[in-house]
Formats: structure tokens, sequence, C-alpha cells
């Protein structure tokens, strides 16, 4: 079974606008990690976040964390259309060398 | 340079079938695994490798056998292939393992089963 679940499944949005995408876990982990994956291409990292850190930031995005209520959100500010593709969530299970993926985010952003 | 790369991109074979993919890393990661993406886009790890030593096998059936000649490379092998084995497989390497850092992606292989 799925480790990670995301909401929304589709998000549809403008440029310019802000998308946000929300994983929650099962489990105890050490790390969250989220990636990106354009269509017909493998998946990108784009940041990770300690399960001792409760927000982080890189570009455009900002992760934060939740391990009290299992659960992660992703938000681009000021999307692009260059922005679109799917987004994953994944979590390493604790004591476990496994990294887990969400059911994924698809992204859409017009121009 | 292509960090992970995977060959051949495109596998369209009849049910029956033998077939292999091969993965190559030049980044000096000690760990590569397999990754199964299916219609849906979930992926699902199959096996991962730690400089050589199989260290992850999922419930995956023994039709799938992955074999890594040097902790550069890691093939996977595919007998009497079946319908719902269409998907693409990636290949991923990391230094040090999943819960230490990330992952960097191949970018996949499709396999379409006839």
């Amino acid at each position: 079974s799925q480790q990670g679940e995301e909401d929304p499944q589709a998000l549809s949005i403008q440029e310019g606008e802000n998308a946000t995408m929300n994983c929650s876990y099962k489990t105890s982990i050490n790390n969250l990690q989220w990636y990106r994956q354009n269509s017909g291409r493998g998946l990108v990292h784009l940041i990770l976040i300690r399960s001792n850190e409760r927000e982080k930031h890189s570009g455009r995005l900002r992760v934060t964390l939740d391990t009290s209520k299992k659960s992660s959100s992703l938000l681009i500010t000021a999307s692009r259309a260059a922005d679109t593709a799917s987004y994953f969530c994944a979590t390493d299970i604790y004591n476990t060398d496994k990294l887990i993926f969400g059911t994924g985010t698809r992204l859409q952003v017009f121009p | 340079d292509t960090a992970v790369s995977q060959t051949p991109k495109y596998l369209v074979t009849q049910m029956g079938n033998d077939k292999s993919i091969k993965c190559e890393q030049n980044l000096g990661h000690d760990t590569m695994y397999w990754y199964k993406q299916d219609s849906k886009k979930f992926l699902k790890i199959m096996f991962s490798y730690n400089n050589k030593e199989l260290i992850i096998n999922e419930t995956v059936p023994n039709r799938f056998s992955p074999k890594s000649p040097d902790k550069a490379h890691l093939n996977l092998h595919i007998n009497s292939l079946e319908l719902g084995d269409s998907a693409v497989y990636f290949c991923a390497s990391s230094q040090g393992g999943a819960s230490t850092g990330e992952l960097f992606f191949g970018e996949g292989s499709r396999l379409t089963v006839l």
C-alpha cells in the first residue's frame, strides 16, 4: 500500500497564482522529500525536509512538515506554465532504506 | 553527462518473452534502485542494492531478477513477461540510502507487453 496520500489529485491554476499540495503519511520517518515529474520524464528531486524541521524554503518552494499530524505541504508561489508536472511526496520508512512515494498531484498551470 | 541512464527507453514485446533493462550511474553512488510506475502513476519500489548487495526485495514475482555486476550498474531481467508487467520502470541511485538523501532517477524504460 502507498505510504503517502496526496491531495488534491489534480490542480489547475493560472500563471502567477500559488499552488498548494498536501501529503499525509502513515509511519515514523527520518525525512520527507518532494519530487517533480514532467510528462514522460524521470523524477527530479525538489526538496528534502528532515523530521526535526518544520519548514524549509528553496526558491519559490516552501515545504512544511507536521510530524504530529503526519502531514506535509508543498507551496509553489507565483507559478509558471513550466511548473506543469506531477508532484510526489516521498517518505523513508524509519529503520528501513525504503523511500515510498505518495499518489501524486497533477498540477496544470495555464498561461 | 547523463547521471543515471537506462536502456532501452522503449520496449514492446509479446507475452511470454524475456527482456532486460540496463541501468548505469556515473555519480559514484553506492545504492541503486528499481521502481515500477503503473498507468495510474503509482510508483512502487521493487529492489535496492548497496554496493552490489541486495538490500530491498519487495513482493515482486521471481520472474523479476535484478543483477548488479558492480556498484555503478543495476540491471533488471524479466522472464515470461505478462500483460500486467506493462509499466514504466525507473532506475535510481543515491549516496547513503533513502534515509540520508535524495534519489537521482533515470528517464524511465516504458515496457509494453502485447
